[in-house]
Parts: C-alpha cells; sequence; structure tokens
C-alpha cells in the first residue's frame, strides 16, 4: 500500500540553528500538505501545494518558515532559525481528492 | 467559540463496549468530515470519511452525520484495548481548498 514518507523521523536541534524536513507524498497525489502538531492539540495547517504551487500559506510564520516543491512532487520544509517553540511533530499529508493520508511525521525537539 | 469541537476526554469504556465520540462543528457550509485515529507519539490515521446525513458503518465503526445540528459522531462498537488512542474529528470547511480543521482530539481509554 502506498505510503507518504518524511524523513528524519526525529530531530534534536538547538535554537537558533536552520532544520529541514522532507516529504515524498503518495505517488500521483497533486496535493501537499504541511501540518505542525503540538502536544494535546490537533494539527494545523501550514501551508497547501496544489503541484509546485502554494495554495495556501496563511498560518505559515514566514519570516522563519519556508516551503518548496520545486516539481510538484516531494517537498521541503525549513525553519530558520529554530525556536523553542517549535517543538512538535510536523507531520506531512497528501491526496488526489479530499481524503488526506498522513506520513510518520518528524518530531521537532528544540533545546 | 472554536471551528471544531471535541471533549478531550479522557473517555474510559470497559473492553466490548460501545465507545461514542462526538464533536461539533462552527461552519454550517461544511461538506465533508473524517475522524482519524492517532496513537501516541505515532501519526494520525483515517478511520472514516462522511459526506451525507445519516449513518456510515465499516465494521466496527459507524460514523453519524447531522448537518442541522452541526454535529458528528463516531461509534466503536465490541471496543477493544488495542482502540485506545486519541480520535480526532476533522472538518473541511465550505471554500476551504481542501483544507482541514481537526478539533483537539477525544483520548479513549478501553479497560480490560
Amino acid at each position: 500500500e502506498a505510503e507518504v514518507a518524511q524523513s528524519p523521523r526525529y530531530k534534536i536541534t538547538e535554537k537558533s540553528q536552520a532544520v529541514a524536513f522532507w516529504c515524498d507524498p503518495i505517488s500521483g497525489h497533486a496535493t501537499l500538505y504541511w501540518y505542525r502538531q503540538i502536544l494535546g492539540q490537533g494539527p494545523e495547517l501550514l501551508v497547501q501545494f496544489q503541484d509546485e504551487s502554494v495554495v495556501d500559506d496563511s498560518q505559515l510564520p514566514k519570516d522563519r518558515f519556508s516551503a518548496e516543491r520545486l516539481k510538484g512532487v516531494d517537498s521541503t520544509l525549513k525553519i530558520q532559525p529554530a525556536e523553542l517553540g517549535d517543538s512538535a511533530m510536523y507531520l506531512c499529508a497528501s491526496s488526489s481528492q479530499e481524503t488526506q493520508y498522513f506520513g510518520p511525521g518528524t518530531r521537532l525537539l528544540v533545546l | 467559540q472554536k471551528e471544531v469541537e471535541q471533549n478531550s476526554g479522557p473517555l474510559s469504556v470497559p473492553e466490548g463496549a460501545i465507545a461514542s465520540l462526538n464533536c461539533t462543528y462552527s461552519d454550517r457550509g461544511s461538506q465533508s468530515f473524517f475522524w482519524y485515529r492517532q496513537y501516541s507519539g505515532k501519526s494520525p490515521e483515517l478511520i472514516m470519511s462522511i459526506y451525507s446525513n445519516g449513518d456510515k458503518e465499516d465494521g466496527r465503526f459507524t460514523a453519524q452525520l447531522n448537518k442541522a445540528s452541526q454535529y458528528v459522531s463516531l461509534l466503536i462498537r465490541d471496543s477493544q484495548p488495542s482502540d485506545s488512542a486519541t480520535y480526532l474529528c476533522a472538518v473541511n470547511q465550505r471554500g476551504g481548498g481542501n483544507k482541514l480543521t481537526f478539533g483537539t482530539g477525544t483520548q479513549l481509554k478501553v479497560e480490560l
């Protein structure tokens, strides 16, 4: 069964450092999403891509976060500089229609 | 008012009982509704989707939707310890470009 791939699975970094996460969606899924989930809360959308174009990045803190999906397939989410409050699970999801399927996530700890 | 509301729990039920998880949403124009299960430290896993008023059954799971009351629920029959997890309600709001808004989740504990 096709799955969304993410790496790394865990990342520990110090504040003010740069960090990057990678996502490979299910083959053929045109829409890709990055969510952030803080412990005890539901996932919150950071950015949504349709192919290589950004559809919604209204909740992305653009002073420190950036996301790209250059060829409309895999995607990278970057944080620079990382802050203590960025510690969370970063989830990637993809969809071909309405149903979104999540990858395993990257758990980020900022020290 | 939160856009998608769930009781955080924990909801404790004995093994074999029916677990009832509830969710309300604020946008009356919402079109699609999803239930995800999330084990501790893992990512959300799709359980059910529902789009029309009424009930939708899949094995031990039944999703119920009442758009007039802006209410969606998930029933789990014959609850098993392996059902112990957090259940997230997600709503695809009108005009949202397939953006899902999640509730905070309800923690379910199935006790032996």
